[in-house]
Parts: C-alpha cells; sequence; structure tokens
C-alpha cells in the first residue's frame, strides 16, 4: 500500500516550459487535493476534485490546469511556467468529505525551481 | 473557517511532555479543530481532531477548552522524531480544503 504517490520530486524548468506534476493513490479515496508551499509559508490549495470529472479551484488556481480522469489519478498541469511557480507541491488526498472526518494523507512532495 | 494563532516556534527537552497552544477565538460552533504535522522534508501527516471533548490517540492527546476559543495538543513524552512543524487548523468545511497556516516550529533537544 504506498498511499500517495508524486512524480517527479524534483524538477528544474526554464520559464515558458510546461510540465505536468503526476498523483497517483491506491486508496480508492474520491477526493483529493493540490497544495503548494513556499518557503517559511502554510500550504495553499491550488484545485481539488470530489472524483472522477469533478475539479474546482482552490485558492491560487491561476496558471494551473487540473484533470481527474480516473479515481486514482490527480495530475496538475503548469501552462507556462513562471518563477513564481517556484515551490514545493503537495497532493493529498482523502476518504470522507464531511465536516471532522476523514484523514488527509499527503504525498510526499515535489520540489519545482522555474529559472 | 476561524482564524488560528499559533507561537512560531517551540522548544522543549527529550522525554518530556509538550504543550503546543493554539488559540481560535472565532470559532463557531460546528468547526473542527484539526492537528498536522510536518517533518522535514516531508508532506503533512494527520495527528488528531476534535469538537468539544478532550480527545486521545496513540500520538497525542487534544484538550479544547470549555469556551472552544483554544486548544492544546500534548505530547506526552517529546522524541527526536517529533521535531516538527505543528499545524492547528479550525475547519467547518470539507477535510480536503484544509487550511494551513504558519503553525509552529517545534525543536525537541536531546
Amino acid at each position: 500500500n504506498a498511499g500517495v504517490t508524486q512524480t517527479p520530486k524534483f524538477q528544474v524548468l526554464k520559464t515558458g516550459q510546461s510540465m505536468t506534476l503526476q498523483c497517483a493513490q491506491d486508496m480508492n479515496h474520491e477526493y483529493m487535493s493540490w497544495y503548494r508551499q513556499d518557503p517559511g509559508m502554510g500550504l495553499r490549495l491550488i484545485h481539488y476534485s470530489v472524483g472522477a470529472g469533478i475539479t474546482d479551484q482552490g485558492e491560487v488556481p491561476n496558471g494551473y490546469n487540473v484533470s481527474r480522469s480516473t479515481t486514482e489519478d490527480f495530475p496538475l498541469r503548469l501552462l507556462s511556467a513562471a518563477p513564481s511557480q517556484t515551490s514545493v507541491y503537495f497532493c493529498a488526498s482523502t476518504a470522507a468529505a464531511g465536516r471532522g472526518t476523514g484523514e488527509l494523507f499527503f504525498g510526499e512532495g515535489s520540489r519545482l525551481t522555474v529559472l | 473557517d476561524a482564524k488560528t494563532t499559533q507561537p512560531n516556534s517551540m522548544e522543549s527537552n527529550e522525554e518530556e511532555p509538550v504543550h503546543l497552544p493554539c488559540n481560535h477565538s472565532t470559532i463557531s460552533g460546528t468547526d473542527y479543530i484539526h492537528w498536522y504535522r510536518q517533518l522535514p522534508s516531508q508532506g503533512p501527516e494527520y495527528v488528531i481532531h476534535g469538537l468539544t471533548s478532550n480527545v486521545n490517540n496513540r500520538m497525542a492527546s487534544l484538550a479544547i477548552a470549555e469556551d472552544r476559543k483554544s486548544s492544546t495538543l500534548i505530547l506526552h513524552r517529546a522524541t527526536l522524531r517529533d521535531a516538527a512543524v505543528y499545524y492547528c487548523i479550525s475547519s467547518g468545511g470539507s477535510n480536503y480544503k484544509l487550511t494551513f497556516g504558519k503553525g509552529t516550529l517545534l525543536t525537541v533537544n536531546p
């Protein structure tokens, strides 16, 4: 049981390049989220999904796209990378959506640097 | 979600209890209090959560004030592995949209 798996762990991009951060979970969780964490800061929600085919924007969605074609996978796409997107990205999943229920499981993170 | 206030940092000694405070004075009656922690170079991990009553699990205890305006995460015997950033979150919404502030950086001295 791997939990939440993120790839790649490290990536360096040039400004304007595009890439996809992969996230997969093997716990059959309906709900998945992407966060970013900047140095000395908490985590900010980028996008989330409440099930296959359903996604919505979080606090900082600009510059990112997501899709959810399967329950297991929730990739995050950077369309045209900018230095402001240099950050550590975390994917998370949970089984339950109700208030106060459902532990949020996080991946180990993907560290992205945009030059 | 109610705003939470935590100290930026705290220190403790190994094998001693640690009390991590959190203030959430604007909490609503249906908001839960969640605690997560983030070890160095890892993603956050769940610690404990509660609504009104004190809660215990294998990792920690959560003591919630009677007026619910504050809470305390208690680590009964700190180990070096407990050195992490601890996040207190007050949320009335779904867990997949939790808001993480800056948290408290806990240093454990050997």
